[in-house]
This record gives C-alpha cells, sequence and structure tokens, in this order.
C-alpha cells in the first residue's frame, strides 16, 4: 500500500517570505516517482515536479526548488520570496514501479498556500 | 507537453438523469487513462483505471454499474455517471499516459458536475 501524507492543511505567509510545504511518503515499493502539483481555483492541475526514487539530488527552478530525503521518507517543496500568484493548492503524489501494472498516482491530502500581499 | 482535454467544463444536471463526460488525449495515444474524484476541499481519489480494448479496473467502493468508463479508442475514454444524485457532485479529472511515457501522466483540466 502506498500513502502521502501532507501534514500542513493550509499556510499563510505575507508576499517575498520563504515557505517549505511538507511531503511525507510511505511505499514498500524500492522504484517509485514522486510528483509536485498545483491546483489554483480554476481546478486544473499544475505539474511542477517529477523525481524517481534513486535520484536524491535536490533541485532548483526559479523560485521553487525540492527536498528529497528518502532516509526520511519526505520529499519538501519550498517556495522562496513568496508571491501572490503562488496561492493555490499543492498536492505531492507518488506512484510506485511496479504497481500492478496500473500506474495511478496517490495523492496526498493537499496543502492550501494563501500568500497575502 | 502532451494534452487532454476534457468535455464539458461545468456541467449541472437534474437527480435521476445521466451524464456523460469525455476525455480525449489529443496528441498522443494513451493506453492508460485514469479517473479520478475530488470532492471540495479534498484530495484527488482514484475511481478507476481504463486500458483500450479492455473493461475498466474500478478501486473499492466505486459503484462500476453507477460509474460507467469507455475506452474504446487510444484517445478517448468517457465516463459516465448514471442516475445521478446530488452526492455525485464533484470535480472529475481525468489522467492518460502514453505508452512512451515512463510513468508520465497528463491530466485534463477537470469537469465540475453539479446534480440539482
Amino acid at each position: 500500500a502506498q500513502k502521502v501524507t501532507q501534514a500542513q492543511t493550509e499556510i499563510s505567509v505575507v508576499e517575498k517570505e520563504d515557505v517549505t510545504l511538507d511531503c511525507v511518503y510511505e511505499t514498500r515499493d524500492t522504484t517509485y516517482y514522486l510528483f509536485w502539483y498545483k491546483q489554483p481555483p480554476s481546478g486544473e492541475l499544475v505539474f511542477l515536479i517529477r523525481r524517481n526514487s534513486f535520484d536524491e539530488q535536490n533541485e532548483i527552478s526559479g523560485r521553487y526548488s525540492w527536498n528529497f530525503q528518502k532516509s526520511t521518507s519526505s520529499f519538501n517543496f519550498t517556495i522562496t520570496a513568496s508571491q501572490v500568484v503562488d496561492s493555490a493548492v499543492y498536492f505531492c503524489a507518488l506512484t510506485a514501479v511496479p504497481d500492478t501494472g496500473r500506474r495511478a498516482l496517490t495523492f496526498g491530502s493537499g496543502t492550501r498556500l494563501q500568500v497575502q500581499p | 507537453g502532451a494534452v487532454v482535454s476534457q468535455h464539458p467544463s461545468r456541467v449541472i444536471c437534474k437527480s435521476g438523469t445521466s451524464v456523460k463526460i469525455e476525455c480525449r488525449s489529443l496528441d498522443f495515444q494513451a493506453t492508460t487513462m485514469f479517473w479520478y474524484r475530488q470532492f471540495p476541499k479534498q484530495s484527488l481519489m482514484l475511481m478507476a483505471t481504463s486500458n483500450e480494448g479492455s473493461k475498466a479496473t474500478y478501486e473499492q467502493g466505486v459503484e462500476k454499474d453507477k460509474f460507467l468508463i469507455n475506452h474504446a479508442s487510444l484517445t478517448l475514454s468517457t465516463l459516465t455517471v448514471t442516475s445521478a444524485h446530488p452526492e455525485d457532485s464533484s470535480f472529475y479529472i481525468c489522467s492518460a499516459r502514453g505508452r512512451a511515457a515512463s510513468y508520465e501522466q497528463y491530466f485534463g483540466p477537470g469537469t465540475r458536475l453539479t446534480v440539482t
């Protein structure tokens, strides 16, 4: 069984603050992929990143950075100098390889980020 | 990136009627499509997985006679909510996976269903 936990239900910050969204996962599979998605009020999921279980290098993309630590089964997401446009619900997700061949994503419960001007 | 469309984007129907939602992969062949449901302020929950040309696999607790899924071609899957009730009101999102993509899934924009 797979599980993704996003303990932070809602976070509110003021513009230009840094914010870290936590994600902890559980899986018995040794090979898996982790994802982060952004869901703005429109509802459409926006893909942010995919990381496979063999690549523990941290990644930075503009104001976004991700910290993958296998030892603690965590895949945290940091937004530097947050902006109002970052306000959205962020989902962490996991898919294992193989997983009976279906390869659906298991989503965390999401973290609602509100960035105040 | 690959594009997945959903139609309609919003639909309001009366209780007891059926509603069909289409999910299309526009620029790639989707061997597998997934249907998720998202209730307000909740996460996405997988409803079913459909592989082209075969019967869908439903998750536990999802009524297959109520949520009919058809994946008749490599670019189209449909979800029909039969005899809809207000508790079926939700945001339905499909995703598609192609042959070549390594575990990449492309999500549609979602369909908001309201049953009155």
